[in-house]
Parts: structure tokens; sequence; C-alpha cells
């Protein structure tokens, strides 16, 4: 197995830029997790699923942030409109029982 | 809701010496305590974990400790080396099994 990828690696845009990041959990795989990691506020679940269905939102920062798993094997996580206060290390990271397993990142910078 | 807190938040030792890194946490429910390190620029991997029916588990120059009663769990690595370098995650269950995380330890191996 590939194991969790994310697209895509590194993301440079401008300010009231949308962004989308993609991740493909591994197969078989059936709670997928969105964070958000930066030297201020260290690692933060920003968002996770449960067999495709939203269980957990309430650290996703603001309306700006939307996620989606329309399957079992692809998920996106999108910011619009996005600010500079944005730029960190997204993960997305994907388990069958406790053991979270983490994608490379995105690491997202909005100038 | 479940918290977890992690000291120190930064560690310096000198190579050979012992390391450890101490978390508590707050849900007497939670079952499963795992620890995570991230290298510098890379993903946050699993690299020990125990549940709650044991008190200790060792691999090789790692272990993990765990105390129900006072709601505590620690990482010890011994004979540290200079690729132990690297940021610790704690992090514990809660009420619906998922992890709450530790804020780090940044682990620093002086040669």
């Amino acid at each position: 197995d590939a194991g969790v990828i994310q697209s895509p690696r590194h993301e440079v845009t401008e300010m009231g830029q949308e962004v989308t990041l993609r991740c493909k959990p591994i197969s078989g795989h059936n709670s997928l997790f969105w964070y958000r990691q930066t030297m201020m506020r260290g690692l933060e679940l920003l968002i996770y699923f449960n067999n495709n269905v939203p269980i957990d939102d309430s650290g996703m920062p603001e309306d700006r942030f939307s996620a989606k798993m329309p399957n079992a094997s692809f998920s996106t996580l999108k910011i619009q409109p996005s600010e500079p206060r944005d730029s960190a290390v997204y993960f997305c990271a994907s388990s069958s029982t406790q053991e979270q397993f983490f994608g490379p990142g995105t690491r997202l910078t909005v100038l | 809701g479940e918290n977890v807190e992690q000291h120190p938040s930064t560690l310096s030792v000198q190579e050979g010496d012992s390391a450890v890194i101490k978390c508590t946490y707050s849900d007497s429910a939670s079952n499963y305590f795992p620890w995570y390190k991230q290298e510098l620029g890379k993903r946050p991997q699993l690299i020990i974990d125990i549940r709650s029916n044991v008190g200790e588990k060792k691999d090789q120059r790692i272990a993990v400790t765990l105390n129900k009663t006072a709601k505590h769990f620690s990482l010890h690595i011994t004979e540290t080396q200079p690729e132990d370098s690297a940021v610790y995650f704690c992090a514990a269950t809660d009420s619906n099994y998922q992890l709450i995380w530790g804020a780090g330890t940044k682990l620093i191996i002086k040669p």
C-alpha cells in the first residue's frame, strides 16, 4: 500500500484565492482526519469522518473552511477565501483501528 | 471532555543519557495511549502505544509506562542517539475513541 496520499505537497497562493487540498486514505480504513499544524498552535484536529460521514467538525476554524468525503477513497479540504493566517502544514490521516497513519502533508503558504 | 497535557515543551539531553516525557489526561475512561514521533519536515509516526490493561511496554530503547490511578503516562528513551531528535506527541482516547493530542515535546540530543 502506498500509504495516505496528499496533494499538492506545496501550495503558494494569494490572499482571497480558493485552495483545495486533497487526500486519499489507505484502502480499507474507515476513519479520516484533517489536521493543521503551526508553530504557534501545534497539531490541531480540524474534522474527522467515519465511513465517509463527518462526525466532529468542531475544530474547523470558521466558515471559510469546508471538508467533504464523497467516497471511501477521497476527501477534500477547501479554504475559500484564503487568508495569510491559514498558512500551515495540513495533514490528512486515516485509520481502521485506533492507530492513525499520516500523509506527508501539504505546506500551504498564503501571501 | 478529555484533556491531555504534555511536559516539558522542550527537553535537551546529552547523547547517551535518558529522556523522559510525561503526559497527564483527564478522562478516566481513556483506554489507549499512543506516542508519535515527528522528525523535522516529516509526518508524525507511531513509535509505541499502550492500552489501559497494561502498566508498561518496551520496544528496544523506548518504553512507555501508564499509571491509571494518577492518570498519567510517560515515554522513556534510554541511550539517546542523534536520530532521536524530534518532536514527540502523546495522545489519549476520548469518549468517542478518538485521539486527543498533547502539545508536543521537542527533544534535542546534544553531541
